[in-house]
């Protein structure tokens, strides 16, 4: 059965630190790998997808990385700031848009 | 939210009245998908069109039912025989095997 796990599943920070969020996933055949941020009531929006031959990615404050071999993704935050509140959701695909394993989610908090 | 527009926001229902959720896209894609978000699970796929007059189910397709006749609109209907409705429904559209824009969601309370 397809899964991905997300750790930790919540988290608090302050503002201007930095933070490193987890994902572990078991998806066959893969074929990509999305972060998406989802704030409190709202659809998600996607951050980064990265490829089997991709390594990292980055999006302003948001790098995101891949280790294929050990099916192992990160998505760590720069800076943190207020608006980055939210949860971030690991999606891996096994080939076609409608066969995405969505992880259940990180929620972070950054506070003053 | 893109192109996607759900509606209403928030939506609440008496057990045992059907209801059904709009979902609308401009964006041209051929496909969309509904999912059901419940807290501490990842989204679930309910069902999904790729292309007009044809859907197929997803992995929690009992209690739903779809149409598909426009392009830019796939509407979900939430019936009685659905045991567990209150959650929150996200629609998403997408070109078939590209990035999946998602709309605002419609949360869904029935008492």
């Amino acid at each position: 059965k397809n899964q991905v796990e997300q750790s930790p599943q919540s988290l608090i920070i302050l503002e201007g630190k930095n933070c490193t969020l987890q994902c572990n996933y078991t998806v066959s055949p893969f074929s990509n790998l999305r972060w998406y941020k989802q704030d409190t009531g709202r659809g998600p929006v996607s951050l980064t997808i990265m490829t089997f031959s991709e390594n990292t990615k980055s999006n302003g404050r948001y790098t995101a990385t891949l280790d294929a071999d050990t099916k192992q993704s990160s998505l760590h935050i720069t800076a943190s700031q207020l608006s980055d509140s939210a949860s971030y959701i690991c999606v891996v695909s096994a080939g076609t848009a409608s066969k995405l394993t969505f992880g259940t989610g990180t929620r972070l908090q950054v506070t003053l | 939210d893109g192109g996607i527009t759900q509606s209403p926001k928030y939506l609440f229902r008496k057990e045992g009245q059907n209801v059904t959720l709009s979902c609308e896209q401009n964006l041209n894609h051929d496909a969309m998908y509904w999912y059901r978000q419940d807290p501490g699970q990842g989204l679930r796929l309910i069902y999904y069109s790729q292309i007009v007059n044809d859907f197929q189910k997803g992995d929690i397709a009992e209690g739903y039912s779809v149409s598909r006749e426009k392009k830019e609109s796939f509407p979900l209907t939430v019936t009685s025989a659905q045991k567990n409705p209150t959650a929150f429904y996200l629609c998403a559209s997408s070109m078939e095997g590209y990035e999946q824009y998602f709309g605002p969601g419609t949360r869904l309370t029935v008492t």
